[in-house]
C-alpha cells in the first residue's frame, strides 16, 4: 500500500527565509500528488497539485513543488516566507482506490 | 458557491453513546470522503462514496462505525457505543469525480468523555 513520509514535523523560520519541506511516497507508477495547508483555525485547503506534465508546479501564495519521479519525492518550496505562512502543511498521495494517503504533517512557524 | 459543510462543529458525548456526524458536500460533487484526524497526525481515511454507494469502506476501524449517503448528496457518519479512543476531528471532503482534487469541510471535533 501507498505510504507518505514528511521528514520534518516542526520547522521554525524567520520571515524572508527560504523554505523546503520534504515529502516522499512509497511507490510510483502514475501518481497524482497534493500539498494541502491548514492555517490556524481553518480547514484544510489545497496548496498545489501535480497530475501530469511539467514536474515543477506552482501553487497559491508563491509556493511551488517539484515532482522527482526517480526519488519518489514531491518537495514543497517557497523562496521567501511570510509570517502569514504559519500553518500546518500536509503532503498527500492517492492510493489505488483514490483514497488520499497523508503524511503526518509539518508545523511551520514563521517568526516575525 | 458554498463549500463543504459539516455539523455539528463540536460534539461532546459520553462513553457508550451513539453519535451522528453530518456532511453536506459541494453541490454536484459525486465523490464524498470521510477521514479522521487525531492530534499530531495526518488525516486517516475511513470511507468514500461514489454516488450513493460506499465504494471503499476499508478504513472504518470496526463495525461500530457506519456511514450512509442515501440520495448521493448529504452523508452521515454514525458511531455506535462510542469509546474514548474515538475522540478526534472527523473530516469530510468531496470531489467532482473520484480522482480529482478533494475539497474539505471544517471538520467535527468529537470528544468522548
Amino acid at each position: 500500500a501507498q505510504s507518505v513520509s514528511q521528514h520534518n514535523h516542526h520547522v521554525i523560520l524567520s520571515e524572508a527565509a527560504s523554505l523546503e519541506l520534504g515529502c516522499n511516497y512509497s511507490y510510483g507508477g502514475t501518481v497524482n500528488l497534493f500539498w494541502y495547508v491548514q492555517y490556524p483555525g481553518q480547514h484544510l485547503q489545497l496548496l498545489l497539485k501535480y497530475f501530469s506534465g511539467d514536474p515543477l508546479v506552482k501553487g497559491i501564495k508563491g509556493f511551488e513543488a517539484e515532482f522527482i519521479k526517480s526519488k519518489f519525492s514531491f518537495n514543497l518550496r517557497k523562496p521567501s516566507v511570510q509570517w502569514s505562512d504559519t500553518a500546518e502543511y500536509f503532503c498527500a498521495v492517492p492510493d489505488s482506490n483514490y483514497q488520499l494517503i497523508w503524511g503526518a504533517g509539518t508545523k511551520l512557524i514563521i517568526k516575525p | 458557491g458554498a463549500g463543504v459543510s459539516q455539523t455539528p462543529s463540536n460534539k461532546v458525548t459520553e462513553k457508550g453513546k451513539y453519535v451522528e456526524l453530518r456532511c453536506d458536500p459541494i453541490s454536484g460533487h459525486t465523490a464524498l470522503y470521510w477521514y479522521r484526524q487525531s492530534l499530531g497526525q495526518g488525516p486517516e481515511f475511513l470511507i468514500y462514496f461514489q454516488g450513493t454507494g460506499a465504494a471503499d469502506d476499508s478504513g472504518l476501524p470496526n463495525d461500530r462505525f457506519f456511514a450512509v449517503r442515501p440520495e448521493g448528496s448529504v452523508s452521515t457518519l454514525k458511531i455506535q457505543r462510542t469509546e474514548r479512543g474515538d475522540s478526534a476531528v472527523y473530516l469530510c471532503a468531496s470531489s467532482l469525480v473520484v480522482s480529482n482534487e478533494q475539497f474539505f469541510g471544517p471538520g467535527t471535533r468529537l470528544t468522548v468523555l
